[in-house]
């Protein structure tokens, strides 16, 4: 199976402050039809995930653009400029490109 | 406005068997695929199973594919997950999500299951 490995697994910012998250896979998430299935969620404290980012990069339905995620092969990162309070929560990688789909182990992020 | 609403989990003794419910809402449910995602008390998340638009071909972890069978009732906008011969290790909250722009772009608000005798 994809091993996603997320660093680090909290990382406390203030209101305002960027941060950013890596996600490092055991296997290039490039497919054969040329897309890399490498997606980001959030997980609010108490609620369901919600997708934040899908193929590496493209924004989701209703997501703010101080989210934004890059990357290509094996190394992929989410960054969020400008830290607001309803960013609090965990932060997952997933890959879609090999089966079984995986999940990183998450990154908690957290007010300093 | 999607929603997806799962039903049917609760407490349940070692190796007997559960079948949980997702109701969506907010799109044309037959049009698209549909998976389980299971988030552990320990907040693991772990990818079950998806199934095809029509029901013609599911896709399971290896790990689960001999115990859980995903199936779906495109008529009633219905999703559903039989797990049998359950484990201690199945405890979990589980998650009915869609495919309809990106993978797992929807989630239900979950359904707990607890193992225990």
């Amino acid at each position: 199976d994809v091993v996603l490995t997320q660093t680090p697994p909290t990382s406390s910012a203030t209101i305002g402050q960027s941060v950013s998250i890596s996600c490092r896979s055991s296997q290039s998430l490039l497919d054969s039809d040329g897309n890399t299935y490498l997606y980001w969620y959030l997980q609010r404290p108490s609620q369901s995930p919600q997708l934040l980012i899908y193929l590496v990069s493209k924004l989701g339905s209703g997501v703010p653009n101080r989210f934004s995620g890059s990357g290509s092969g094996t190394d992929f990162t989410l960054k969020i400029s400008g830290v607001e309070a309803e960013d609090l929560g965990v932060y997952y990688c997933v890959q879609g490109t090999h089966d079984p789909r995986t999940f990183g182990g998450g990154t908690k992020l957290e007010l300093k | 406005e999607v929603q997806l609403v799962e039903s049917g989990g609760g407490l349940v003794q070692p190796g007997a068997s559960l079948k949980l419910s997702c109701v969506a809402s907010g799109f044309t449910f037959s049009d698209y695929w549909m998976s389980w995602v299971r988030q552990t008390p320990g907040k693991t998340m772990e990818w079950i199973g998806d199934i095809k638009y029509d029901g013609s071909y599911t896709n399971y972890a290896p790990s689960l594919k001999n115990r859980f069978t995903i199936s779906r009732d495109n008529a009633k906008s219905t999703l559903y997950l039989q797990m049998s011969n359950v484990r201690s290790e199945d405890t979990a909250t589980y998650y009915c999500t869609s495919t309809t722009v990106a993978l797992f772009d929807y989630w239900g608000q979950g359904v707990m299951v607890t193992v225990s005798s």
